[in-house]
């Protein structure tokens, strides 16, 4: 059964960079494509982007000049980095695995807001 | 990369069927057979329900399908109960940026 939990500031400054980490347990973190998604409250899911074990990543392209994924096999995890943020980055964040474009296992989902 | 299109609300009562329309274009939901479905009950993740348009992961209950024509993808949601009532979204490969694509979201209400 494979888990995932994010971790990571739940508040972020306007203009900051918002960072978090997902670790992975259940499962081989280096043959899988895994992924970020976000949900602002009261909206619908954004898929943010997809990294594989290797390290190859896709990104929204309304996202891609502020995104950064990344990931470290040694430690079962992998990261999110979204640069320049704003109010509107405010959303629960969720990372998840994705399998044939399907999303089998989601985190619990962590909220970060942004804000002074 | 716009979200696919799927109506605000859809309702049903009790041992009935509702249908969940996702409307999309040829270079996603038409072009692929990569068409998802979530249910996501309030304040929780969301859980995969049906993968590649038909499939249903294990323990999801056989009262849920899909099928797809041309751009449009369909859950079917039969024999409703209340635990049913939640906010189901598609999702699609959308081949042009090698990643997905969600739907508006669809809020299903057990009369």
């Amino acid at each position: 059964q494979v888990q995932l939990q994010e971790s990571g500031p739940g508040l972020v400054k306007p203009s900051e960079t918002l960072s978090l980490t997902c670790t992975v347990s259940g499962g081989s973190i280096s043959s899988n494509y895994w992924s970020w998604i976000r949900q602002p409250a009261g909206k619908g899911l954004e898929w943010i982007g997809r990294i594989y074990g290797s390290g190859n990543t896709n990104y929204n392209p309304s996202l891609k000049s502020r995104v950064t994924m990344s990931i470290d096999t040694s430690k079962n995890q992998f990261s999110l980095k979204l640069n320049s943020v704003t109010a509107a980055d405010t959303a629960v964040y969720y990372c998840a695995r994705v399998l044939r474009w399907a999303i089998d296992y989601w985190g619990q989902g962590t909220l970060v807001t942004v804000s002074s | 990369q716009s979200a696919l299109t799927q109506p605000p609300s859809a309702s049903g009562s009790p041992g009935q069927s509702v249908t969940i329309s996702c409307t999309g274009t040829s270079s996603d939901v038409g072009g692929y057979n990569y068409v998802s479905w979530y249910q996501q009950h309030p304040g929780k993740a969301p859980k995969l329900m049906i993968y590649e348009v038909t499939k249903r992961p294990s323990g999801v209950p056989d009262r849920f399908s899909g099928s797809k024509s041309g751009n449009t993808a369909s859950l079917t949601v039969s024999g409703l109960q209340a635990e049913d009532e939640a906010d189901y979204y598609c999702s699609s490969y959308a081949g042009s940026n090698n990643l997905g694509v969600f739907g508006t979201g669809t809020q299903v209400t057990v009369l």
